[in-house]
């Protein structure tokens, strides 16, 4: 079947700190990959997107690259901000149908 | 601009009551969504749809039930409200074609007292 694994949280960093978040995954066939970013009290918005092995997806100083090898996706930023705190979402959606496989969420959190 | 809404953004009810949520799309997108956020779960599917007339249940799909009459909007009716049912709920919609994106709804936070 299909999941999503995501590191757990919450996630507290100082500004400037070096972020990665954690993302594995289980799919049948050839899934894309996502990252949806939550701030407080918004819904899901795209933060970036992969959808073939070795892509990687960017955003706003965001990176991912889809790893088959390792079915991974993991979410990183050279130098975070006060303004990236908010809920990071990894997902997968598979070839195989519309529906979308969210992970459980992330919380971030960046000190001044 | 092209958007997705729902309304509305803030609900208060009581058990046995009947809710409907509203999600209204502006894309022409196809496939619309309805999600529940809870602590610990992450976004569970509760329903979804892929054109008009057509409805298929998620994950979590028990006391809520859909309809679509028209392609721009899927809205979501708890039968009779459960406390169970307090959560953060999302609409999204995404194009036709399979693994595009999918865009979401502000959300409509729901309390069952």
């Amino acid at each position: 079947g299909n999941s999503v694994t995501q590191m757990e949280g919450p996630v507290t960093l100082s500004e400037e700190a070096f972020l990665t978040i954690n993302c594995t995954y289980t799919a049948t066939g050839y899934p894309s990959l996502f990252w949806y970013v939550q701030y407080p009290g918004e819904g899901l918005q795209l933060l970036l997107k992969a959808t073939k092995a070795d892509d990687k997806g960017s955003n706003k100083g965001f990176e991912a690259t889809y790893r088959k090898e390792t079915t991974s996706f993991h979410l990183e930023k050279g130098s975070v901000q006060v303004s990236d705190s908010a809920v990071y979402f990894c997902a997968l959606s598979s070839n195989t149908g519309n529906q979308f496989y969210f992970g459980t969420g992330t919380s971030l959190t960046v000190i001044p | 601009d092209a958007e997705i809404t729902q309304s509305p953004r803030h609900k208060i009810t009581e058990t046995g009551r009947q809710v409907t949520l509203a999600c209204h799309q502006t894309w022409n997108h196809n496939n619309m969504f309805w999600y529940r956020q809870d602590l610990g779960h992450g976004l569970r599917l509760i329903h979804y749809s892929y054109g008009v007339h057509d409805t298929n249940k998620g994950e979590v799909s028990d006391g809520y039930s859909v309809s679509r009459s028209n392609t721009e909007d899927l809205p979501l009716t708890l039968e009779s409200a459960a406390s169970s049912q307090t959560s953060v709920y999302f609409c999204a919609s995404s194009p036709d074609w399979a693994q595009e994106t999918q865009y979401f709804g502000p959300g409509t936070r729901l309390l069952v007292l």
